[in-house]
């Protein structure tokens, strides 16, 4: 167990849909990132937040957003979703060190859009 | 310059044999070269991790290798166990904290 959860573990919704999936961090990291996980495209990262801004942008959609609240919980929604947005979404944190460092990723969030 | 290749993509092994995955980088801006294991179902899992300040570090079975001026990192799986099975990840990380990672390595030890 890495310490960080993420809920819910499966989301299945339609074209079109907005969703958001969540994630804690383990306790006393500040950073959040956000993974997007495909057979074609590996783990592909798309956003990081640092102790509530953002602090690094990926290849993450317009269509995509997040954020991280105070209490370091973050959030990322996905709208007008696409068949293609189908993946596993990880959240992974870790603390700030300086450089980059170990990441503790959660167990993911499985998107199905049909 | 953010690429890091990953190979092979799969990799057969019988058990007791050594397995051994290869990743090169792009970016010299990279001083953290991690490896992931990740197992169906469930998020990618810190296996070992190397600075290049240091040329190998073992920890157990597993082994990374460091060439800074090939740009090039191994892991290296003595005694290669059926629990070993799994999809290996390289990565490279600098200082704005982002980890890059590899295609993934699908590993197969047979028993």
């Amino acid at each position: 167990d890495s310490g960080v959860t993420q809920t819910p573990k499966h989301l299945i919704t339609a074209t079109g849909q907005r969703v958001t999936l969540r994630c804690s961090p383990r306790s006393g990291d500040l950073s959040v990132y956000w993974y997007q996980q495909s057979l074609d495209q590996g783990l592909q990262f798309l956003i990081q937040y640092y102790n509530g801004e953002e602090r690094a942008k990926g290849n993450i959609l317009e269509r995509f957003s997040a954020q991280q609240f105070p209490d370091l919980h973050s959030e990322l929604n996905l709208s007008s979703l696409e068949l293609g947005d189908s993946a596993l979404y990880f959240c992974a944190s870790s603390a700030r060190t300086g450089r980059a460092d170990t990441q503790y990723f959660g167990p993911g969030t499985r998107l199905t859009v049909l | 310059q953010q690429q890091v290749k990953q190979s092979p993509q799969s990799l057969i092994v019988q058990k007791g044999g050594i397995s051994i995955i290869n990743c090169a980088y792009e970016n010299t801006a990279f001083d953290y070269f991690p490896w992931y294991q990740q197992f169906p179902g469930k998020g990618p899992a810190l296996l070992i991790a190397i600075r290049p300040d240091v040329s190998e570090k073992k920890e157990g079975r597993f082994t990374i290798s460091f060439n800074k001026s090939a740009k090039q990192f191994s892991l290296h799986i003595m005694d290669s166990q059926p629990g070993d099975s799994a999809t290996y990840f390289c990565a490279g990380g600098g200082s704005n904290y982002k980890l890059t990672f590899g295609k993934g390595t699908l590993l197969t030890v047979n028993p």
